[in-house]
């Protein structure tokens, strides 16, 4: 089973400031993680995915992520804020056994607030 | 860019219909799914769907529930009697493998039922 847990359901940063969004998981089989955002009226649009290799990934819009096995998290972050970086982010877990079919468990969502 | 395209953006139906929504998936992907997300809750799974069959699906999923793939492009999801508690915007995913592979959403259907 697995589940994925965001502390903070909304966010405020100034521009310019760290974004830092928490995300916790649990898994009984080494997982995949995904970093997905929401912008208003909008579907879902993957920022970045851990799956092997390197532990610190980097996505799109200048956001990474780094994976921590000992600590069971992927906290996703950002060195500078943007005006354009509000919406919903969105933490989600895929099995990576064999015989999965690579449905997503996601987070409750973190919603990230922008002030100039 | 290849994209997800669901339809209609938004369905408001009376309580007790059928509703289907539609969704194109990329078109060589080879994986399907459907997630419904109630107004201020998390992204939950409904199903998925390969090989024209059903291969997982949630303990939302039940019997008023149905997919489809009918004509090899679209995918479809249908509501048999629609409940109340059945609004949601419900989102279409496509992947082209399982497990490392992105999956790409559609921009959601709102469902309204009233």
């Amino acid at each position: 089973a697995q589940s994925v847990t965001q502390l903070g359901s909304h966010v405020s940063v100034s521009e310019g400031a760290l974004v830092l969004l928490r995300c916790n998981y649990s898994s009984s089989v080494p997982p995949y993680l995904f970093w997905y955002v929401q912008y208003p009226n909008q579907g879902l649009q993957l920022l970045l995915k851990y799956t092997t290799g390197a532990t610190l990934v980097k996505g799109i819009n200048g956001f990474e992520a780094e994976f921590k096995k000992s600590e069971t998290s992927f906290h996703l972050t950002k060195p500078s804020a943007h005006m354009s970086d509000a919406a919903e982010y969105f933490c989600a877990v895929s099995e990576s056994a064999a015989d999965s079919w690579g449905k997503l468990q996601f987070g409750a969502g973190t919603q990230v607030v922008v002030t100039p | 860019e290849p994209e997800v395209t669901q339809t209609p953006s938004h369905q408001v139906t009376q309580m007790g219909q059928e509703v289907i929504l539609r969704c194109v998936p990329i078109s060589n992907h080879l994986y399907f799914y459907w997630y419904r997300q109630i107004l201020g809750q998390k992204v939950e799974f409904l199903v998925s769907f390969y090989n024209n069959e059903i291969s997982e699906k949630s303990e939302i999923f039940d019997d008023q529930f149905s997919v489809e793939r009918p004509d090899g492009s679209n995918f479809t999801l249908k509501i048999r009697s629609t409940k109340l508690e059945d609004s949601a915007m419900y989102f279409c995913a496509s992947k082209s493998g399982t497990g490392n592979t992105e999956a790409f959403f559609g921009q959601g259907t709102r469902l309204t039922v009233v």
